[in-house]
């Protein structure tokens, strides 16, 4: 079955340190990517997407790459804020289902 | 629109009670999902609607739980005679027809069984 495997956490970095969180996956045929971004008390929101090989999914300063070879989306930030401590998770969706698979998160903690 | 809204955002309950929750997804998705999310994990899937009709459902979904879209709107989770294993994060999600575009989750609501 589809599974998603995250780096362990918590990851602790200072202000402006570059950020990298691992995904890799396992997946039936060529799955959509999503990273999800979870803050303190609230539910997940949608950080950046990827629907095929080779595509760059980017926003706020984040980015990650669907490597098709390797299975990954490994999640990146070049200089990371305390605003960004929170939970990210990966997902992916197989073609052909209509139900996401997460991955268990990695709690991301930021210092000033 | 203002998002996916759910409803309460907490509820504490006595071992053996029922509960329900709401949740409203965004008025164009006709796809809303229900997930349950535990300390430490990600969100697990329960359940899944089409408009109205129930498509798949989890095998964490015991007999307990019960969920309904009764006009395709805005759905219902029900837990029967609750357990202290209950305890945990419910999350709404929805979506267009695809998903590609992703999913919009609410806040949830967080259930706490004592």
């Amino acid at each position: 079955g589809d599974s998603v495997t995250q780096m362990e956490g918590p990851v602790t970095l200072s202000e402006e340190a570059f950020l990298t969180i691992n995904c890799t996956y396992t997946a039936t045929g060529y799955p959509s990517l999503f990273w999800y971004v979870q803050y303190p008390g609230e539910g997940l929101q949608l950080l950046l997407k990827a629907t095929k090989a080779d595509d760059k999914g980017s926003n706020k300063g984040f980015e990650a790459t669907y490597r098709k070879e390797t299975t990954s989306f490994h999640l990146e930030k070049g200089s990371v804020q305390v605003s960004d401590s929170a939970v990210y998770f990966c997902a992916l969706l197989s073609g052909g289902s209509y139900i996401p698979t997460f991955g268990r998160g990695t709690s991301l903690i930021v210092h000033p | 629109d203002t998002g996916v809204s759910q409803n309460p955002r907490h509820k504490i309950t006595k071992r053996g009670q029922n509960v329900t929750f709401r949740c409203d997804p965004i008025s164009e998705h006709n796809r809303l999902y229900w997930y349950r999310q535990t300390l430490g994990q990600g969100p697990e899937f329960l359940t899944y609607f089409q408009n109205e009709a129930q498509l798949e459902k989890s095998r964490l979904l015991s007999d307990r739980f019960s969920a309904e879209r009764p006009k395709g709107s805005f759905s219902t989770l029900e837990i029967q005679r609750t357990e202290q294993g209950d305890s945990a994060m419910y999350l709404c999600a929805s979506s267009l027809q695809s998903g590609t575009d992703g999913y919009t989750f609410g806040s949830g609501t967080r259930l706490t069984v004592v």
